[in-house]
């Protein structure tokens, strides 16, 4: 079925070191896989995405990596702010309903 | 955000009352979501339209409706029959780009029931 997992579900770094966050998913037919920041109270943000044609994608201190065969993609965070703390979730657009399947979300926490 | 509007940002009802949740784009975005967000969850799929006139049921229909009479806009009616409303909920309108639909979320609406 629908499915993508999201590991882990917190995750504590000090400031200025990377944070990884790993998604897995389970339909290979699954073309379209963004990143979403959500802060307290507010509506989550495309922070960035990645299409099932590329491997790897850039900006600035942030990058997501897709491995296809395995059905894997995750979200790097390098020289973390404490403004990067937040709840981000992953989410795979599965071409088959067109609806997208969020990850349960990762607490990111950044200690100055 | 960026042109996707809810209101209101919060909401109180008594048991037993219908409310209904209000957002609209202006995005010229052809379909528009529908989700449910619990503390400290992630977010689950009530509803989804693709084009006008047209929407389907999403994981957790059941005690709400929607209507998507205007391409810019997308209510959602939460019933009497929704046992447990209180939660986050988030509009969200999404644009066909490069073959693929890039997804934007709306600010959300904390319906409280008391």
């Amino acid at each position: 079925g629908e499915n993508v997992e999201q590991h882990p579900s917190t995750l504590s770094v000090q400031e200025g070191d990377s944070a990884v966050i790993k998604c897995t998913y389970s339909d290979s037919a699954s073309n379209y896989f963004p990143w979403y920041k959500q802060e307290l109270g507010k509506g989550p943000q495309l922070i960035i995405d990645i299409r099932s044609n590329v491997g790897e994608k850039k900006d600035q201190r942030i990058a997501v990596t897709l491995n296809k065969t395995a059905k894997h993609f995750s979200l790097h965070i390098t020289e973390t702010q404490p403004e990067d703390s937040a709840v981000y979730f992953c989410a795979a657009l599965y071409t088959g309903t067109y609806k997208y399947i969020f990850g349960t979300g990762t607490r990111l926490k950044v200690l100055a | 955000d960026g042109g996707i509007t809810q209101s209101p940002k919060y909401l109180f009802r008594k048991e037993g009352q219908n409310v209904t949740l209000s957002c609209e784009q202006n995005l010229n975005h052809d379909a528009m979501y529908w989700y449910r967000q619990d503390p400290g969850q992630g977010l689950r799929l009530i509803y989804y339209s693709q084009i006008v006139n047209d929407f389907q049921k999403g994981d957790i229909a059941e005690g709400y409706s929607v209507s998507r009479e205007k391409k810019e806009s997308f209510p959602l009616t939460v019933t009497s029959a929704q046992k447990n409303p209180t939660a986050f909920y988030l509009c969200a309108s999404s644009t066909r780009s490069g073959g693929v639909d890039t997804q934007y979320f709306g600010p959300g609406t904390r319906l409280t029931v008391l």
